[in-house]
């Protein structure tokens, strides 16, 4: 059982507004990621983190924020959002070993921007 | 470059009847698959990967896909459908690059008919 947590699971926020989507996990991993997920559509990587004060963009442009401060804690930040991040945010955490190593997966924050 | 195809994005079978869903890869080295499951409105949980130690490799819920390389194919199988193995279907790959992150297919919504 992977123990990776997303709050809030839902949001729906007006256009304009600072909004901060929490990701928290509690193995130890090294490794988190951010991936934005829609309807129909593949998983796409919006950023990435090696360990504390690291983070890196992904292969899909976002203007979303990201900070590492802690180990188990990588917050994403939306700082004006807009009707285009509607979405759902999927954060994954995994161990610094070899590749096949396992991503686990937190439940996702589903955000709708009106 | 590495990508990953999921042919049909629904499939629909009868309970007790026999699952497939199709996975082609593109990979330029030797790749590590992976098949994960969404229940509605939760993350991605692992079904099962390929790490290159067995072709045939079993996964959680009677699941498992075989990989051929000959084919690029990573094809999930199950030989009895039940009602609860109705939800979305992705398949991933990984390789050695420095985030590690996974490329996903669109997936596939799989519907079990009574």
């Amino acid at each position: 059982e992977a123990d990776i947590y997303q709050t809030p699971r839902y949001l729906v926020i007006g256009t304009g507004k600072k909004i901060t989507l929490e990701c928290s996990q509690t193995m130890g991993h090294d490794k988190m990621y951010w991936y934005q997920q829609d309807p129909g559509m593949e998983l796409h990587l919006i950023h990435y983190s090696y360990g504390v004060n690291s983070t890196e963009k992904g292969d899909l442009s976002s203007e979303s924020t990201v900070s590492r401060i802690r180990t188990e804690h990588f917050p994403l930040t939306l700082e004006s959002a807009r009707p285009s991040h509607t979405s759902q945010y999927l954060c994954a955490s995994r161990s610094m070993g070899l590749t096949q190593e396992t991503q686990y997966f937190g439940p996702g924050t589903r955000l709708l921007v009106l | 470059a590495q990508s990953v195809t999921q042919l049909g994005s629904h499939v629909s079978v009868s309970e007790g009847a026999l699952v497939l869903l199709r996975c082609n890869y593109s990979s330029s080295v030797p790749p590590y698959l992976f098949w994960y499951v969404q229940y509605p409105n939760q993350g991605l949980q692992l079904l099962l990967k390929y790490t290159s130690a067995a072709t045939l490799v079993k996964g959680i819920n009677g699941f498992e896909a075989e990989f051929k390389k000959s084919e690029t194919s990573f094809h999930l199988t199950k030989p009895s459908a039940h009602m609860s193995d109705a939800a979305e279907y992705f398949c991933a790959v990984s390789v050695e690059t420095g985030a590690n992150n996974l490329f996903f297919g669109t997936g596939t919504r799989l519907t079990v008919i009574p």
